[in-house]
C-alpha cells in the first residue's frame, strides 16, 4: 500500500474558509474522496472524484487536485463542520484503497 | 434504500474467536464489493480488506492478511469479518461499507457505510 499524508489539525473561525491537504505520491495517477466523520458516528462521503459534490452535502464543500496535493475546502465554516476528515485514493490493482492519515477541524 | 446494518457490540477475552456481521438490504447485495475498515480507539480509519459476496472473491492489505478472515453469505445479504483468536489489540470500531466504482471509472469509494460494530477485548 501507499500512504496519504494530512495535518494532525485545522483550526477555523465561523464564517472563515477551511483547507485540508492530502498529499501522497500516487494522487496525480488516481482520483480523491474525502471523508466526514463527527464523534460516534460513521464516516460520511462529502467530495468524490477529486472535486464532485455527492447529493445533498452542502456547496461550501469543494475540492481541488494539483499534482500530488488534493485539498478539500470547506467555505464560509459552520460550528456543524467540526469534525474528522479523511482523503482516501484507490490502490492501481483494483478495488483497494488507503486512507489518509486524518485532519481534525476545529470551529473556534 | 440502501442500509447496511451490523452486529452489536462485542466484550471478548484474549485468545477467544469472534465473527461479526453486517448484512445489506435496499440493493443489490452481489453486485457491489463490501469492505471492513477498522477504527482504533481515537485514532484513523484503516482500511482492512474487502469482499465480492456473489463469488466471495477477498483481498486484504498486507497488515491484516492472516489476522482475520473476511467471508459473505450471499443467500443472506450478509458479510462477516471474524477472529480465530483475539487480542487487546483488536479492540476497535469495526465498520463494514459498501464500495462504489467513481463514475466511469475503476476508481472505488465508500458510498453506504454501516453504523459499526464494537469490540472490547479485555482480559
Amino acid at each position: 500500500s501507499y500512504e496519504l499524508t494530512q495535518p494532525p489539525s485545522v483550526s477555523v473561525s465561523p464564517g472563515q474558509t477551511a483547507r485540508i491537504t492530502c498529499s501522497g505520491d500516487a494522487l496525480p495517477k488516481q482520483y480523491a474522496y474525502w471523508y466526514q466523520q463527527k464523534p460516534g458516528q460513521a464516516p460520511v462521503v462529502v467530495i468524490y472524484k477529486d472535486s464532485e459534490r455527492p447529493s445533498g452535502i452542502p456547496e461550501r464543500f469543494s475540492g481541488s487536485s494539483s499534482g500530488t496535493t488534493v485539498t478539500l475546502t470547506i467555505s464560509g465554516v459552520q460550528a456543524e463542520d467540526e469534525a474528522d476528515y479523511y482523503c482516501q485514493s484507490a490502490d492501481s490493482s483494483g478495488p483497494m484503497g488507503v486512507f489518509g492519515t486524518g485532519t481534525k477541524v476545529t470551529v473556534l | 434504500e440502501v442500509q447496511l446494518v451490523q452486529s452489536g457490540a462485542e466484550l471478548k477475552k484474549p485468545g477467544e474467536s469472534l465473527k461479526i456481521s453486517c448484512k445489506g438490504s435496499g440493493y443489490s447485495f452481489t453486485s457491489f464489493w463490501i469492505g471492513w475498515v477498522r477504527q482504533m480507539p481515537g485514532k484513523g480509519l484503516e482500511w482492512m480488506g474487502i469482499i465480492y459476496p456473489d463469488d466471495s472473491h477477498s483481498r486484504y492489505w498486507p497488515s491484516f492478511q492472516g489476522q482475520v478472515t473476511i467471508s459473505a453469505d450471499k443467500s443472506i445479504n450478509t458479510a462477516y469479518l471474524q477472529w480465530s483468536s483475539l487480542e487487546a489489540s483488536d479492540t476497535a470500531i469495526y465498520y463494514c461499507a459498501r464500495l462504489i466504482p467513481a463514475t466511469g471509472t475503476l476508481s472505488y469509494y465508500f458510498d453506504y457505510w454501516g453504523q459499526g460494530t464494537l469490540v472490547t477485548v479485555s482480559s
